[in-house]
């Protein structure tokens, strides 16, 4: 099925530091998923967004829904140890299925 | 949030046994589940869609005989993988759709591991 794009694929960074990841493709799509993931656990939602252009916090976490429905990022500021794990975007395919396509995740490591 | 539950979380078995997995929203209602795996170090790669009521919509590649799925209430789908082999190992990951809120949402499972030795 279809693959969403997603950079940085890993990234290591000083706790304290804030982390910004994005995921693009070249389908639109009405919403826009991020998840975190543990290791041997399933995905946990993070943000939801279902309107092209909005902005939406949660917590530390900040997310953005592009425009043009094709993209969208993902923001960490002041970053914490257990911040550490895969991150994946997902857009939602509503036109039928309603099948979630995934982005190819950025593994993230904080560095006390 | 919404909360959705999986049996067993690890399972071991001999090539050649069939092994069933459920997947339960605790919380809500789901009309429409579904079904992943993940090879390790990999994004999740969906397998089928599982509607209440109705027989489940398979992804091209997977074969619908080998991995029977029922959907039987709007609170439970299984996954039954039958005559398993050691290439089946794998983490299985369920969702269920949620459609409460401000728009359509899918919350995971915690996974299942399966081993087949």
């Amino acid at each position: 099925g279809q693959q969403l794009n997603q950079s940085p694929q890993s990234m290591f960074i000083q706790e304290g530091e804030d982390v910004s990841m994005n995921c693009t493709s070249s389908s639109i799509f009405n919403t826009w998923l991020w998840y975190k993931q543990d290791p041997g656990e399933g995905p946990v939602l993070l943000i939801a967004l279902y309107k092209a252009g909005e902005l939406t916090s949660n917590g530390r976490l900040t997310a953005q829904f592009g425009i043009t429905r094709k993209d969208s990022f993902l923001n960490i500021s002041a970053s914490i140890p257990s911040d550490v794990g895969i991150y994946f975007c997902a857009g939602l395919d509503q036109t039928g299925a309603n099948n979630l396509f995934f982005g190819t995740g950025t593994r993230l490591t904080v560095i006390p | 949030g919404a909360v959705v539950s999986q049996h067993p979380s690890r399972v071991i078995c001999k090539s050649g046994t069939s092994v069933k997995i459920e997947c339960r929203s605790l919380d809500f209602q789901a009309t429409t589940m579904f079904w992943y795996r993940q090879f390790p170090k990999q994004s999740l790669m969906l397998m089928a869609t599982s509607n209440e009521g109705s027989k489940a919509t398979y992804e091209q590649g997977v074969e619908k005989d080998k991995f029977l799925i029922n959907h039987a209430s709007l609170t439970l789908s299984t996954l039954t993988v039958t005559s398993a082999h050691p290439e089946d190992s794998s983490f299985y990951i369920c969702s269920a759709r949620d459609m409460r809120g401000r728009g359509d949402t899918q919350y995971f499972g915690p996974g299942t591991r399966l081993t087949v030795l």
